[in-house]
C-alpha cells in the first residue's frame, strides 16, 4: 500500500500543451511538497502545502498552478509546456511543516516535453 | 547558486570496506541535516540526520559527522553492502523557520562492488 503515489509515472507530452500531475498521500500527512530533480540531479522545492494552505512558494513560473482540494492530496498543474519543464517531479508529504518530521517522497513523474 | 553540495558524482567501493561520502553547504544558518538514499525509479527515502548542536550521529551501520567551521558533512557506511548501492542525496534546512524545505545536493551514485 503506497504512501505516496503520484500519478502518471512516466509523461511525454508536447511544447504547448497543459498537463496535471496527480499526488495522493494515506499517512494522514498535514504538510506536502512538490520538488523538481532538474537536469543537474539538483532536487529543488517548489511549493508546499500545509492543511491545503499554500506555505512556500519558490520562484517557479506562474504557467506551474499546485492545487491540494484536502489535505490528503496536491496535484500540479502546467500550462503551456516548453522545453525546459522536462525534469523528474516529486511528491513528499510530512506530518507537519517543520523537520522535526520527516518526509516521504513519492516515487516521481518524470515529464518529458518534445 | 547551489548551498549544498556533494562534489563526487560517482564512489566504487568494495564491499565490506568502508564508504565515505561527502557534501558541503555555504549557508552558514543552516543547523540541520539529513541524508537520504534513492534506488532508481523510486524516491528518495530518509537515512539519518543530525543538528548542528551535535558532530556526530550514528544508527547501526551508517554515521554522519558534521564539521560546522568547515560547512562539511559525510556518512560513513561500514561495512559496506551491496545493497547499498544507490543515489545518495544530501540535505539541509534552518530550524525555526516557520515552513521549512530542504536543500539538496545533486547526489553521489555509490556502487558496492562484491
Amino acid at each position: 500500500d503506497t504512501a505516496v503515489s503520484q500519478t502518471p509515472k512516466y509523461l511525454v507530452t508536447q511544447m504547448g500543451n497543459d498537463k496535471s500531475i496527480k499526488c495522493e498521500q494515506n499517512l494522514g500527512h498535514d504538510t506536502m511538497y512538490w520538488y523538481k530533480q532538474d537536469s543537474k540531479k539538483f532536487l529543488k522545492i517548489m511549493f508546499s502545502y500545509n492543511n491545503k494552505e499554500l506555505i512556500i512558494n519558490e520562484t517557479v513560473p506562474n504557467r506551474f498552478s499546485p492545487k491540494s482540494p484536502d489535505k490528503a492530496h496536491l496535484n500540479l498543474h502546467i500550462n503551456s509546456l516548453e522545453l525546459g519543464d522536462s525534469a523528474v517531479y516529486f511528491c513528499a508529504s510530512s506530518q507537519g511543516p517543520t523537520l522535526n518530521y520527516g518526509y516521504t517522497f513519492g516515487s516521481g513523474t518524470r515529464l518529458t516535453v518534445v | 547558486d547551489q548551498q549544498v553540495k556533494q562534489n563526487s558524482p560517482s564512489l566504487s567501493v568494495q564491499e565490506g570496506r568502508i564508504s565515505i561520502l561527502n557534501c558541503d553547504y555555504t549557508n552558514s544558518m543552516f543547523d540541520y541535516f539529513l541524508w537520504y538514499k534513492k534506488y532508481p525509479a523510486e524516491g528518495p527515502t530518509f537515512l539519518i540526520s543530525i543538528s548542528s548542536i551535535k558532530d556526530k550521529n550514528e544508527d547501526g551501520r551508517f554515521t554522519v559527522f558534521l564539521n560546522k567551521s568547515a560547512k562539511h558533512l559525510s556518512l560513513h557506511i561500514v561495512p559496506s553492502q551491496p545493497g547499498d548501492s544507490a543515489v545518495y542525496f544530501c540535505a539541509a534546512s534552518a530550524l525555526g523557520e516557520g515552513a521549512q524545505k530542504l536543500v539538496f545536493g545533486q547526489g553521489t551514485r555509490l556502487t558496492i562492488n562484491p
